[in-house]
């Protein structure tokens, strides 16, 4: 079983739609959530950022944790073609050293 | 802006030709980080630097090497490529301390190709 858990989709949405990204994983320790947003060959981009448990709102998007069910959201409202990408999701927390544990990704389509 | 670069964007090489890639950050960051990342796969961490402290990862081959001459920058050399390294290299950065330590920051990577 990996660590992190990402439907990779694709996923295909019209315009406008709610999208709802998600993420299991298996480790309780961690404690800092993320969730990035790459565009076909280009970097990740840090979309959102969340400590421990709890809703976090920037704009159109919203991350959710839910460490009780070990289970993290990204909602993003009123979708746009240019949302179309691949996001990940990604957690730390489990030492000292800062590294990150990445789902696959979700590959997202909006479509016009 | 502050931010991470990389260079080149995309470099050809042949099979077993040494090939040195390049990461500079205007951030100021402790921490440096290489990812391999293949298509529909997430980013895999090959090593990273604290400061001057180099960390690699149980599973990254010895093929693999890097070198942080200073803070701003830091290089990934593939000393023999295989067709198997053909990927995407990605660079990243974090404070490594304080507010917002595990948020990394990452360069728009480089694309190499094994022939």
């Amino acid at each position: 079983q990996k660590e992190v858990e990402q439907d990779p989709g694709p996923l295909s949405v019209p315009e406008g739609a709610i999208v709802s990204l998600n993420c299991t994983y298996s480790n309780s320790a961690f404690q800092y959530f993320m969730w990035y947003r790459q565009y076909s060959r280009k970097g990740p981009e840090l979309l959102m950022y969340t400590y421990s448990s709890g809703n976090k709102e920037d704009g159109r998007f919203t991350a959710q944790v839910d460490k009780s069910s070990k289970y993290i959201s990204l909602f993003i409202r009123d979708s746009q073609p240019s949302d179309s990408a691949t996001y990940l999701c990604a957690m730390s927390g489990l030492d000292s050293s800062y590294k990150l544990i990445f789902g696959s990704g979700t590959r997202l389509l909006v479509r016009p | 802006d502050a931010m991470v670069i990389q260079n080149p964007r995309y470099q050809v090489t042949q099979f077993g030709k040494p090939v040195t890639l390049s990461c500079s950050q205007t951030l100021n960051h402790n921490v440096m980080y290489w990812y391999q990342q293949k298509s529909s796969q997430a980013p895999k961490l090959l090593f990273h630097y604290y400061d001057k402290d180099f960390n690699n990862e149980a599973d990254t081959p010895d093929n693999f090497q890097s070198r942080r001459p200073n803070t701003s920058f830091c290089f990934l050399d593939i000393r023999s490529p295989g067709l198997g390294d053909a990927a995407m290299y990605l660079c990243a950065t974090s404070r490594g301390g304080g507010i917002g330590a595990y948020e990394q920051y990452f360069g728009p990577g480089t694309r190499l190709t094994v022939t």
